[in-house]
């Protein structure tokens, strides 16, 4: 019964390829996102979504796209990877104005 | 912009020491205020939270208050324990909009 639960935990991949991760929450949010966090751990917020509406595209590049089907999931798509595309990313959850995302577990992406 | 700034790491600490991280903010709005935790290998996990000035957040023996005059949230615990070991995040949201915006994070170790 994991509130937020994202797949897969690691990914480790090749330059040029596309790949994507996958997020579910089971928490009847209505928000999501993606966060990256990178080697040395900072935290920043890539895109939001709003009962599969986007709402923040926090200038990140093309190449990643998101996808929400419905509210309960959000999906993240990476087109060409690079090597600085390697981090750990984060889906959260939350009720806007409730106080506070549910986070993932997170996805190691490392590109080689 | 909004900002985050907390202290630098590593605090490093032995057993049932007092431990202060000082976080301080600048926003625009009326910002809630969070701390999250990172256990190693982990997700992040909300610690606690305060929404209004003079709030006090608590939660596992940790506290902070949202000082307004100071800008601060400072996060504090009287004893700390081998278990406290883990990297830390002061945060920050706007109301309505919960994107949350980070510090640089923290990292605890605690001795034996």
């Amino acid at each position: 019964d994991t509130a937020v639960s994202q797949t897969p935990k690691y990914l480790v991949t090749q330059m040029g390829n596309d790949k994507s991760i996958k997020c579910e929450q089971n928490l009847g949010h209505d928000t999501m996102y993606w966060y990256k966090q990178d080697s040395k751990k900072f935290l920043k917020i890539m895109f939001s979504y709003n009962n599969k509406e986007l709402i923040i595209n926090e200038t990140v590049p093309n190449r990643f796209s998101p996808k929400s089907p419905d509210k309960a999931h959000l999906n993240l798509h990476i087109n060409s990877l690079e090597l600085g595309d390697s981090a750990v990313y984060f889906c959260a959850s939350s009720t806007p104005g409730a106080g506070g995302s549910t986070f993932g577990s997170g996805t190691r992406l490392t590109v080689v | 912009g909004d900002s985050v700034t907390q202290m630098e790491g590593p605090v490093t600490l032995s057993e049932e020491a007092f431990l202060t991280i000082n976080c301080t903010y600048t926003a625009t709005g009326y910002p809630s205020l969070f701390w999250y935790v990172q256990y190693p290998g982990e997700g992040l996990q909300l610690l606690l939270k305060a929404t209004k000035a003079d709030d006090k957040g608590s939660n596992k023996g940790f506290e902070a208050t949202y000082r307004k005059e100071t800008t601060s949230f400072h996060l504090e615990k009287g004893s700390v324990q081998v278990s406290d070991s883990a990297v830390y995040f002061c945060a920050l949201s706007i109301y309505n909009t919960d994107k949350l915006i980070f510090g640089t994070g923290t990292r605890l170790q605690v001795f034996p």
